[in-house]
């Protein structure tokens, strides 16, 4: 099995509602990755996590807070969040979190927020 | 701040046409180079990890090449198929041991 599965793969959402993104992985990864990508732009880097640790948080604002429960599952905490959020949320895993280790990519959750 | 930089934004071909697109990357720092392809409505997907100076990769009918002293890596596409119609991103982290930084992309499509 070499899918990262994530769900839902679109969500609306309002301004004061709490809604989770969710990414399972079964290839034994032990590096778990979120991305955003909005329209004509490359997929930025929101965090990593590697041993089901967070180690790297790109100045994400809070209203995201990414949860790892255990090594398949990475999940992403929605609340309050603004129009601007709206994008394409990616997550990937691979076997390491290095440099030379290639990411396996989920299809991605479209998320609008009004 | 890592700029990884792609060439062109978009591409046109016909089919059986081949073609190759540009990546560009700083030279001081360099740790890696990959190269994704990401077809609508599916993931991206690993084409290529490169690593050394001088490194060629093939897959099927796609290779890529790298040279990190000039920082660039072309990837080619021999006989393009309009199946080969998809955004190719490459991308490059800009520390060791910290994750990769995406270009905006080349989006290729091959009409039959």
């Amino acid at each position: 099995d070499t899918e990262v599965t994530q769900t839902p793969k679109h969500l609306v959402m309002g301004m004061t509602n709490k809604k989770s993104l969710k990414c399972e992985q079964h290839m034994g990864h032990r590096a778990m990755y979120w991305y955003k990508q909005k329209a004509k732009k490359p997929p930025e880097l929101m965090f990593v996590y590697s041993y089901e640790k967070l180690s790297i948080n790109e100045s994400v604002p809070s209203r995201f807070s990414p949860e790892c429960p255990n090594s398949s599952l990475l999940n992403l905490h929605l609340h309050a969040l603004q129009p601007e959020d709206s994008a394409l949320y990616l997550c990937a895993s691979s076997d390491l979190a290095h440099t030379n280790e290639k990411l396996f990519f989920g299809s991605g959750t479209q998320l609008s927020v009004l | 701040i890592l700029n990884v930089e792609q060439s062109p934004q978009s591409l046109h071909v016909q089919e059986g046409d081949s073609t190759n697109f540009t990546c560009s990357f700083p030279s001081s720092n360099f740790y890696a180079l990959h190269w994704y392809r990401w077809e609508t409505a599916k993931s991206p997907e690993a084409l290529f990890v490169m690593t050394l100076n001088g490194d060629e990769k093939k897959k099927g009918r796609i290779s890529a090449t790298l040279n990190t002293k000039e920082g660039y890596s072309y990837l080619y596409i021999k006989g393009s198929q309009p199946e080969d119609s998809a955004t190719y991103l490459c991308a490059s982290p800009p520390q060791a041991g910290t994750a990769l930084i995406f270009g905006k992309g080349t989006t290729l499509s091959v009409s039959s």
